[in-house]
């Protein structure tokens, strides 16, 4: 079974500096995929992003980047010069079976200004 | 452009009642997710619609949990007997279907209370 971890219940930053959101996950298939999705205080969740696992590169959206690293079974989120709309708990997790989510824990970020 | 809805958007009611949520995919989106989130459990998958048909119901939590969809479209999660710790938001979500699998639409949630 798929796990994720989480391990940032709350992170508080000022506006403009750079935070970086940690994911772990654990899985024993050699294909899977993982995500972001953002929950803003509206609560409707948000998709952000979908990567498979043959595909090691950086992804930028933005000031959204994401680092991923098989090595180390973690798919790290970064928002750069954040901004009070950033504010949210975000979800990192992986993707069972081609439908169903794993959710890890979630991390909520606030930015103050 | 309708997102996906849920209804009610609240509901209280009494341990041991059964209730009812509904939802409203997104038009043309053929895949259907029901999850759970509370604050012990986190954000939890209760069962997936392909179509009309439930591939995987391996999330509900018991046999009080039941969920159907007709017409490829609305789908509806009843609770029977309900029980204090079923309290949370349910949430439902759409996708376009495999193809767009990860890519889910997700509907405000109902707040359930169950007293």
């Amino acid at each position: 079974a798929q796990k994720v971890t989480q391990a940032q219940t709350e992170i508080s930053v000022v506006e403009k500096e750079d935070v970086t959101l940690d994911c772990v996950y654990e899985t024993r298939d050699t294909t899977y995929y993982l995500f972001w999705y953002k929950q803003p205080p509206s609560g409707e969740l948000v998709f952000l992003i979908r990567r498979n696992s043959f595909d090691e590169q950086n992804e930028i959206s933005g000031r959204y980047s994401w680092n991923f690293q098989k090595s180390t079974s973690s798919f790290n989120f970064t928002i750069t010069a954040s901004q009070v709309v950033d504010s949210a708990v975000y979800f990192c997790g992986v993707i069972q079976g081609a439908q169903k989510l794993v959710f890890g824990q979630g991390t909520r970020l606030t930015i103050n200004p | 452009g309708a997102g996906v809805s849920q209804s009610p958007s609240n509901k209280v009611t009494e341990k041991g009642k059964d209730v009812e949520l509904r939802c409203d995919p997104i038009s043309g989106h053929t895949a259907l997710y029901w999850y759970r989130q509370s604050l012990g459990q986190g954000l939890e998958f209760l069962i997936y619609f392909q179509g009309n048909s439930a591939p995987d119901k391996s999330g509900l939590p018991s046999d009080r949990f039941s969920a159907e969809r007709t017409g490829g479209s609305v789908s509806t999660l009843t609770i029977q007997r309900t029980q204090q710790e079923d309290s949370a938001v349910y949430l439902c979500a759409s996708s376009l279907g495999p193809e767009k699998f990860g890519e889910q639409f997700f509907g405000p949630g109902t707040r359930l209370t169950v007293l």
